[in-house]
């Protein structure tokens, strides 16, 4: 079966760096993505990761371990229009298709 | 370009009624897709396009229908509408790649009472 966890809910102060945790289960893994959703807004593409290690992209970083079934969003010097939902896809090789968690809620505060 | 768009941004049906959601991306992207969210849920696929003339169901696909007659289109079809279909439902399109990621829609706020 296929299944994505993620925390429901972080909060975080303006400036300081923020880790969103993203552990999965597939039958076929084929890339794991990460979304950024504003409230009432479609989600914007922020990373896509399908070997080990870390990307950076300017202020966000994302990290993949396979072996784990993990990965993370990293986030540094937050700002208050980073608060917004983040979501984990994964990729099922098998299908081709999309598999979303249900998103993590950020909240940063002044 | 504009990217993926939608129609309508809201609406408000009965039950029973029908509606056609409408989506059209400028991309020449081959994949397209549609998603409900429900509140607290994550995206859930509805139906999917690999190209013009080619659809499949997705996780969710009961009481919906699709077409693909173009590149750039691909309406959904709500029939005997019920309030278990009160939803966001995004449209959003890709290239075939591996890292191809999805380019989303604004969506369309679904209310069925």
């Amino acid at each position: 079966g296929q299944n994505i966890d993620q925390p429901t809910e972080m909060t975080a102060t303006e400036g300081a760096i923020v880790q969103i945790n993203c552990t999965y289960q597939t039958s076929g893994f084929n890339g794991l993505f990460w979304y950024q959703q504003h409230a009432g807004e479609a989600p914007t593409f922020l990373s896509y990761n399908v070997l080990d290690g870390l990307e950076e992209k300017g202020r966000f970083s994302s990290f993949l371990s396979r072996s784990k079934g993990y990965s993370y969003l990293l986030l540094k010097e937050l700002q208050m229009k980073d608060s917004a939902s983040y979501l984990c896809a994964v990729r099922d090789h098998n299908t081709d298709k999309l598999i979303f968690g249900t998103g993590t809620r950020l909240q940063v505060f002044p | 370009n504009a990217g993926v768009t939608q129609t309508p941004k809201f609406r408000i049906l009965k039950i029973g009624q029908s509606m056609t959601l409408q989506c059209t991306q400028d991309m020449n992207h081959n994949y397209m897709y549609w998603y409900r969210q429900d509140p607290g849920m994550g995206l859930k696929l509805i139906y999917y396009s690999v190209g013009a003339g080619i659809t499949d169901k997705g996780e969710v696909p009961n009481g919906y229908n699709v077409s693909r007659s173009t590149t750039e289109d691909f309406p959904l079809r709500l029939e005997l509408a019920a309030p278990s279909q009160t939803s966001v439902y995004f449209c959003a399109s890709s290239f075939p790649r591996t890292d191809g990621a999805q380019f989303f829609g604004p969506g369309t706020r679904l209310t069925v009472l």
